[in-house]
């Protein structure tokens, strides 16, 4: 059983480009977190998906990110116009629920973006 | 708020010492506790959780973690570290979201050095 897959591992991008990380859940898996490690930090929450919908999105900044978890598809997280500030890890984690009880969240490996 | 204190950035081990990496927690009603590791470049491992029961938690590769109520921590100790354990251990604590899902807080990470 393949773990969380986030594609790409590393990413760069001039300031103003526009950044698309993709997450692909466990198997089975159908909430979606994702979470940003800024240089010497912790991670920090961002947003939660299920399938087609925003559970939360509290910890997402309320300009240029955004974020969809389709019917068929990875999670995507978008930044728009991306600025220096935005380099960071950015981590996505899958969890699955089952009569209520919500599981541990796994994670996958990364997407480390960097804007010159 | 929920929250979660590393107090310490790093620690050093001699491998075959034992070790710990302290965590207090500050939350309202029962705390669900979680430790993972993270090396160079590397995504998130779980490593284990308490959620209810017995105050010792066992986990992967060795580790385990004493749940204490009365002081607020959710330390997490090996009695023989190895070299191989070298790196960043993040404690964390779930908040559960408005909306169902949940969200975790961490803390901002130990880094540990197990030396020859």
């Amino acid at each position: 059983n393949a773990g969380v897959m986030q594609n790409p591992r590393h990413l760069v991008r001039r300031r103003g480009q526009e950044a698309r990380l993709r997450c692909s859940p466990m198997k089975g898996h159908s909430h979606v977190y994702w979470y940003r490690q800024l240089p010497e930090e912790g991670l920090k929450f961002m947003v939660y998906l299920q399938k087609e919908n925003i559970i939360d999105e509290s910890g997402m900044p309320k300009e240029r990110f955004s974020a969809e978890f389709p019917k068929e598809g990875p999670s995507i997280l978008r930044i728009q116009q991306v600025v220096r500030g935005d380099s960071a890890a950015y981590f996505c984690a899958s969890s699955i629920e089952v009569a209520g009880v919500r599981y541990t969240q796994y994670f996958g490996p990364g997407t480390r973006l960097t804007v010159l | 708020a929920q929250s979660v204190a590393q107090p310490e950035d790093q620690v050093n081990v001699a491998e075959g010492n034992p070790l710990t990496v302290k965590c207090t927690y500050s939350v309202s009603g029962n705390p669900y506790l979680f430790w993972y590791v993270q090396y160079p470049n590397r995504g998130l491992q779980f490593l284990l959780k308490y959620i209810t029961g017995d105050n010792l938690v066992k986990g992967s590769y060795g580790f385990e973690a004493e749940f204490n109520k009365s002081q607020t921590s959710f330390h997490l100790k090996k009695p023989s570290a190895l070299v191989s354990d070298s790196a960043l251990y993040f404690c964390a604590v779930r908040f559960i979201l408005t909306g169902g899902g949940n969200k975790l807080t961490f803390g901002t990470g130990t880094q540990l050095k197990v030396e020859l």
